[in-house]
């Protein structure tokens, strides 16, 4: 089955980027997304994208995809402290298979 | 009704007694997952429904566990004879099927005591 792995922990500061990183076992991940978990929330969707590209931008966010490497990146252009999280990377190999998520990085933004 | 709902939204029970736990999934919502998010421990999948499929009960951490979700839509997970280990919060999520964007509850979280 597939194994989804994160690091735990990623401090910055303010108005720096911030690049949170994920590895995954299986190849046939056909869907790679990264939700969002605020404190005292439930996940939300931030982006995600599709084994056949290897760069998705959206505003300030950009999704690398190195499908060789399976690995893939979610980096935040000029960070705020709204941006103070947990981002977990998930992935789904079809449509009939349940998603699978990471341990979740714990994103800290120093004022 | 607009998201994803939850009930109760917390709960505290005795070592050894059940629970039931709910989950109103988006109207039109064929898929149905159920989470379970430990401290330190990331989201741990437990079960997840399809449509008319058998649900995939592959995360399901031991018998004591088990959901239903009655007419494609609300669905319960209980756990019977609790243990402290139990303590967690649990999140169920909806979708469209497929690779659609899967939307989250605000959780359950049981305390075991």
């Amino acid at each position: 089955g597939e194994d989804v792995e994160q690091s735990l922990f990623l401090s910055v500061r303010e108005g720096d980027s911030s690049v949170i990183n994920c590895t995954y076992t299986d190849s046939s991940s056909t869907y790679l997304y990264w939700y969002k978990q605020e404190p005292g929330a439930g996940l939300q969707l931030l982006t995600y994208i599709f084994s056949n590209m290897d760069m998705k931008q959206d505003q300030r966010l950009t999704v690398l995809l190195n499908k060789k490497d399976k690995h893939l990146s979610l980096r935040i252009a000029d960070t705020q402290t709204g941006d103070s999280a947990i981002y977990f990377c998930a992935g789904l190999r079809s449509g009939n298979t349940p998603l699978v998520f990471g341990k979740g990085t714990r994103l800290s933004v120093i004022a | 009704g607009a998201g994803v709902s939850q009930s109760p939204s917390n709960k505290v029970t005795e070592k050894g007694k059940d629970v039931e736990l709910r989950c109103d999934p988006i109207s039109g919502h064929t898929a149905l997952y159920w989470y379970r998010q430990s401290l330190g421990q990331g989201l741990e999948f437990l079960i997840y429904f399809q449509g008319n499929s058998a649900p995939d009960k592959s995360g399901l951490p031991s018998d004591r566990f088990s959901a239903e979700r009655t007419g494609g839509s609300v669905s319960t997970l209980t756990i019977q004879r609790t243990q402290q280990e139990d303590s967690a919060v649990y999140l169920c999520a909806s979708s469209l099927g497929g690779q659609a964007e899967a939307f989250f509850g605000q959780g359950t979280r049981l305390t075991v005591v």
